[in-house]
């Protein structure tokens, strides 16, 4: 069983870094076809796909946030964690950590979610 | 800048059948692309459905199936049931470890 679990501050401040965890359990970060990444969803908005670190460390991120993004990973405490620099009112929103199945590209677990607020 | 498409809202009845689409803004969607389509309701993550265009997720139920039709990824169900009340999303690997989700379906059982 597969579980993912966000973590992370619920208000952030505009110009400030957030800075969000996912423990992950029943699962090696290191296992081959195996990555984790972060989808976000502002409230009553679509979804959209952030970042996502690979078993061999490998990293990619959406193009239109790659400037103000980092994920990393800590295999030991098998947990992942995103930043992102320079917050605005429209980061706000839900953010959603899950476990891709390489193989067929498919964000098959997700965590419950973690809603981040923006304000001043 | 790649946009995917899918139609904004959509009705079915009870125990009829709905098709709904995922599309690109430029050129076709293929299994390359493998489609994937999500179900979510208020409060909660979204529910895997489909993945690599066709086949269903465990556990998801039959009446969910998917496809390529035409130029476009489709999600159809077969005979709806009230509490397939909900938002799909589909989304669309675009290679080079990008992908793109849609900007959701809002679907309506009455």
């Amino acid at each position: 069983q597969i579980t993912l679990k966000e973590s992370g501050p619920t208000l952030v401040k505009p110009t400030q870094t957030l800075t969000l965890t996912c423990t992950v359990s029943g699962l090696s970060l290191s296992t081959s076809g195996v990555d984790v990444g972060w989808i976000r969803q502002p409230p009553g908005k679509a979804l959209e796909w952030l970042a996502n670190i690979y078993w061999d460390g490998d990293k990619r991120y959406s193009p239109s946030l790659k400037s103000r993004l980092t994920i990393t990973r800590d295999t030991s405490k098998t947990q992942v964690v995103l930043t992102l620099t320079n917050v605005d009112p429209v980061d706000t929103g839900t953010y959603y950590c899950v476990r891709n199945w390489w193989e067929r590209r498919f964000f098959d677990s997700w965590g419950q979610g973690t809603l981040v607020t923006v304000s001043s | 800048q790649t946009v995917v498409t899918q139609e904004p809202s959509f009705s079915v009845s009870p125990g009829g059948t709905v098709t709904l689409t995922c599309g690109l803004s430029s050129g076709s969607v293929s299994t390359d692309n493998y489609p994937s389509w999500y179900q979510q309701t208020p409060g909660q993550p979204p529910r895997a459905l489909i993945y690599f265009a066709n086949t269903r997720s465990s556990g998801v139920p039959e009446r969910f199936s998917g496809s390529i039709l035409g130029n476009k990824a489709a999600l159809t169900i077969t005979g709806a049931q009230a509490d397939d009340e909900s938002d799909y999303y589909c989304v669309l690997y675009m290679g080079s470890g990008i992908w793109v989700f849609g900007g959701g379906t809002k679907l309506t059982v009455l």
